[in-house]
């Protein structure tokens, strides 16, 4: 049971350059979420899902985009990356009940 | 805004030493207070969690102390070992949403536990 996963861990993107990351869960949740992890800023809500075909905004949506197109995945694209999304990005997934797996995280630089 | 302000920044312990965590909330509609736990180069996990019916609950050495009137909660894990040695998150969810889409988490406190 490998439980969250995330695609790929590390990546070096210059400016402009576009890329997604995929996450995988196989426990059947209903919810799966992005979440942006800075020093000093905790973890930030990107986009998440409340099902498949379903997305929403977070707290900081501007520069990624989501696809939910199948129940296991959720997927996260940076259509034009910059500095400021550098970054560890962490995907997440939830039952109805409030505790959130998350997966190992991907280290995003982009330079 | 930073709805759940968390300090200390980073804590230092000595092994067998107690390690305490503090948190505060303006947010009167939270009702569900967990704490998370991350080692280097992993995704948090699930540690504990209280809601505030109760002003403390314990699981093992790691126990939340909740003060509903001074909305403040904190973290104290007794005995610390180097294995405790990560970050922890404190985090708050309103009641009125049955996923964790409005998770708001501090920012973190990184703890070293030294022998």
């Amino acid at each position: 049971n490998a439980g969250v996963t995330q695609t790929p861990k590390f990546r070096v993107l210059k400016t402009g350059q576009s890329m997604t990351l995929l996450c995988a869960q196989d426990m059947n949740h209903e919810y799966m979420y992005w979440y942006r992890q800075d020093p000093g800023m905790g973890l930030r809500l990107i986009h998440y899902s409340v099902g498949e075909g379903t997305t929403a905004k977070g707290e900081v949506p501007d520069g990624y985009n989501v696809s939910r197109l199948k129940k296991q995945n959720f997927l996260l694209g940076l259509e034009s990356a910059a500095p400021s999304q550098t970054s560890v990005y962490f995907c997440a997934s939830s039952h109805r009940e409030v505790e959130a797996f998350f997966g190992q995280g991907t280290r995003l630089t982009v330079v | 805004q930073q709805q759940v302000k968390q300090s200390p920044q980073s804590l230092i312990v000595q092994k067998g030493g107690i390690s305490i965590i503090n948190c505060a909330y303006e947010n009167t509609a939270f009702d569900y207070f967990p704490w998370y736990q991350q080692f280097p180069g992993k995704g948090p996990a699930l540690l504990i969690a209280i809601r505030p019916d109760v002003s403390e609950k314990k699981e093992g050495r790691f126990t939340i102390s909740f003060n509903k009137s001074a909305k403040q909660f904190s973290l104290h894990i007794m005995d610390s070992q180097p294995g405790d040695s990560a970050t922890y998150f404190c985090a708050a969810l309103p009641s009125d949403t049955g996923t964790a889409s409005k998770l708001t988490f501090g920012t973190g406190t990184r703890l070293q536990v030294t022998l």
